[in-house]
């Protein structure tokens, strides 16, 4: 299982754009990189999914170099409502695989 | 469509226990997992079920065990409960070629 390694915690302030790089330097050639997004005593929420390249959807864009050793989420002009834990997840198909968490990044918007 | 659900929501046992949690995953998906959620902490894999067997399991003792029935609902049973296991507990679903897992709201367990 490819380990992931992201910063502990982030502050930002509103309306600013936010980028969260996660190191993956064991991935395989199969495994997708993933990202999601939790609240106080929620489940996690799926926010973006990419192999390579630029993945881009209605919340966030997820940048992911050649060598796909690392990733990068990308959350524009974020809201206070952005304040939550966010999880880079590296791994094949979750059905036969354990899906290992991480400690996550922490981020904190401020106005 | 009907997300991933669980019940109950919360929870309260006394050590020495036994408890069930269950879930429903979302419409179309076969592949239940289950997680334990320490504050403060990601999620820890638990085990996984599909085709009504558990196919992956987590660090977790025998204590926790789960079954899956042909609706592909599931059930998280924990059997003398210690105060450590006081955690939220998610269920995620996925399909057979999915990568993302769709999670529930958890269920938050309280052991005193």
């Amino acid at each position: 299982l490819a380990k992931t390694t992201q910063p502990i915690s982030m502050d930002s302030y509103e309306g600013q754009e936010v980028n969260i790089t996660c190191s993956h330097n064991n991935i395989a050639t199969n495994d997708y990189i993933t990202w999601y997004q939790q609240f106080p005593s929620q489940g996690p929420r799926f926010i973006i999914q990419g192999y390579k390249t630029k993945v881009t959807n209605e919340v966030a864009s997820l940048f992911i170099p050649a060598d796909r050793k690392s990733s990068t989420l990308s959350l524009p002009r974020v809201s206070l409502s952005d304040t939550a834990v966010y999880y880079c997840l590296v791994g094949d198909r979750p059905r036969g695989f354990k899906t290992i968490f991480g400690a996550g990044t922490r981020l904190f918007v401020k106005a | 469509d009907a997300g991933v659900t669980q019940s109950p929501t919360h929870l309260i046992k006394t050590r020495g226990q036994q408890v069930t949690l269950r879930c429903s995953p979302k419409s179309g998906h076969d592949t239940v997992s289950w997680y334990q959620q320490a504050l403060g902490q990601g999620p820890q894999f638990i085990f996984q079920y599909y085709e009504e067997e558990e196919r992956q399991r987590g660090n977790f003792p025998d204590r926790f065990s789960g079954h899956q029935y042909p609706n592909y609902s599931s059930e998280l049973n924990v059997n003398a409960l210690l105060l450590g296991d006081s955690a939220l507990y998610l269920c995620a679903s996925s399909g057979r070629v999915t990568y993302e897992q769709y999670f529930g709201p958890g269920t938050r367990l309280t052991v005193t």
